[in-house]
């Protein structure tokens, strides 16, 4: 079975540091194209990054650019989000999913169960 | 490229026909995917590539549309169907979600 896992969130000051955590299971990772989205109540849900099939394939939303990295322990089967100088719009669950890119088909599924995120002092 | 969904929030009825519209502010061809949310669960993927239902997603919930403009139809409203839908535009980056649309119990 196909499953995601996340992990590493918590409350965290404004300035600060966190590395969230993607564990998949019932595949390889360094196959995929991957994706983290974030989830608020204000703003509902809010693409983050992707790490395509090749580590070097990276893409970031504006927001983060500068300040969150992607990246992937193939040895781990695990996938990462290191997210720098946080922010109060920050706050937000954290969600990782494959990304599922073919021939005429593009789409985020599964998903995992998500991570909470909380900036504040 | 924005996605903007409308209406952003409708009241209605168990058995009602529901359409929900995403225009993209920009061609996308047909790389438009349909989410479904709920409090407290990830996302559930409903339908991709703007007409494809995902596997065993009831056949109620469809969408069409190609280019900028896409609807997502609820042909019988179920219980189990209130809650918000997003639309994703995976065509170029930045992706970009829509506002959501959340669907309420008249």
């Amino acid at each position: 079975e196909v499953q995601l896992l996340e992990s590493g969130g918590g409350l965290v000051h404004p300035g600060g540091s966190l590395r969230l955590s993607c564990a998949a299971s019932g595949f390889t990772l360094k196959n995929n194209a991957m994706t983290w989205v974030r989830q608020t109540p204000r703003k509902g849900l809010d693409w983050v990054s992707v790490i395509g099939t090749a580590d070097v394939d990276t893409f970031y939303a504006d927001s983060v650019k500068g300040r969150f990295t992607i990246s992937r322990d193939s040895s781990k089967n695990t996938l990462y989000l290191q997210m720098n100088n946080l922010g109060a719009e920050d706050t937000a669950i954290y969600f990782c999913a494959r990304f599922s890119i073919g021939t005429g088909r593009r789409y985020f599924d599964p998903w995992g169960q998500g991570t909470l995120v909380t900036v504040s002092s | 490229i924005q996605l903007t969904q409308s209406p952003s929030f409708l009241s209605a009825s168990v058995g009602d026909r529901v359409t929900i519209t995403c225009r993209a502010s920009q061609g996308i061809s047909s790389v438009l995917a349909w989410y479904q949310e709920k409090a407290g669960k990830a996302p559930k993927l409903l339908i991709y590539s703007a007409s494809t239902l995902q596997s065993g997603v009831p056949s109620r919930f469809s969408g069409s549309g190609s280019g900028t403009d896409f609807t997502l139809t609820i042909s019988s409203l179920q219980p189990e169907d209130f809650a918000t839908y997003y639309c994703l535009q995976l065509s170029t980056y930045p992706l970009t979600f829509g506002g959501g649309t959340k669907v309420e119990i008249k």
